[in-house]
């Protein structure tokens, strides 16, 4: 079964520090880009971070630059997300969700949406 | 940075009814976008990309169209699983896509 699994949530005070995982399973992981989307409690999904195939390329949105880190490892199947200077507007539950897409040449993405998602793995930044 | 509005917020339905969500970006995304529909309790799950083309699975009563700044996502035929809340997305500066706030189905 293709699926990605999250955990690391939990309660961490404001300023604060967190690593969520994501373990893949049923697919080839080192051939997907991987990304972070959150959804603060009773509102819409936000974009946090995409980390491409090969791990060399890394993008994040404007909210969280600087202060989370995406990664991954082949090896161990897994997508990970380092967040530092936790604030309360982080609360959210956190998806890990695959990209399907390809380049079909130099400048052009086949984007198909993001096809599998976790269950999520919620963080609650509070005092 | 290109904002998704969606219209409306909140929409009543019953079963076997049609039904029209509406996206607009605040510039043209060409066809790049999706839409996304999440039940309570649940991770989203990818309908359409490419502004009208259907993902794999998904029932032939969804369907999406528009292009520029304007799109839309048709139910033809509302069922009982369809409720819930529908996000566009664009991604025209992939990876840095971006959702709309949504739109709720209800009974």
């Amino acid at each position: 079964e293709v699926q990605v699994v999250e955990s690391g949530g939990g309660l961490v005070k404001p300023g604060g520090s967190l690593r969520l995982s994501c373990v893949a399973s049923g697919f080839t992981f080192n051939i997907y880009t991987m990304n972070w989307v959150r959804q603060a409690p009773g509102k819409g999904l936000e974009w946090v971070s995409s980390i491409s195939s090969s791990g060399n390329y890394v993008y994040y949105a404007d909210s969280v630059e600087g202060r989370f880190t995406i990664s991954r490892d082949t090896a161990k199947k897994s997508l990970y997300l380092q967040m530092n200077s936790l604030r309360a507007d982080d609360t959210a539950v956190y998806y890990c969700a695959r990209d399907p897409g390809y380049y079909g040449s130099e400048t052009y993405y086949h984007y198909f949406g993001m096809d599998v998602w976790g269950q999520g793995t919620t963080v609650t930044v509070s005092s | 940075e290109i904002v998704m509005t969606q219209s409306p917020a909140t929409l009543s339905v019953s079963p076997g009814e049609r039904v029209t969500l509406s996206c607009r970006a605040s510039q043209s995304v060409n066809t790049n976008l999706a839409w996304y529909h999440q039940k309570p309790g649940q991770a989203p799950r990818v309908l359409i990309y490419g502004a009208s083309s259907r993902a794999t699975g998904i029932p032939a009563r969804f369907s999406g169209s528009g292009s520029g700044t304007e799109f839309t996502l048709t139910i033809s035929s509302m069922q009982s699983e369809d409720f819930g809340v529908y996000y566009c997305q664009h991604y025209h500066d992939w990876p840095r896509v971006r959702f709309g706030q949504g739109t709720r189905l209800e009974i």
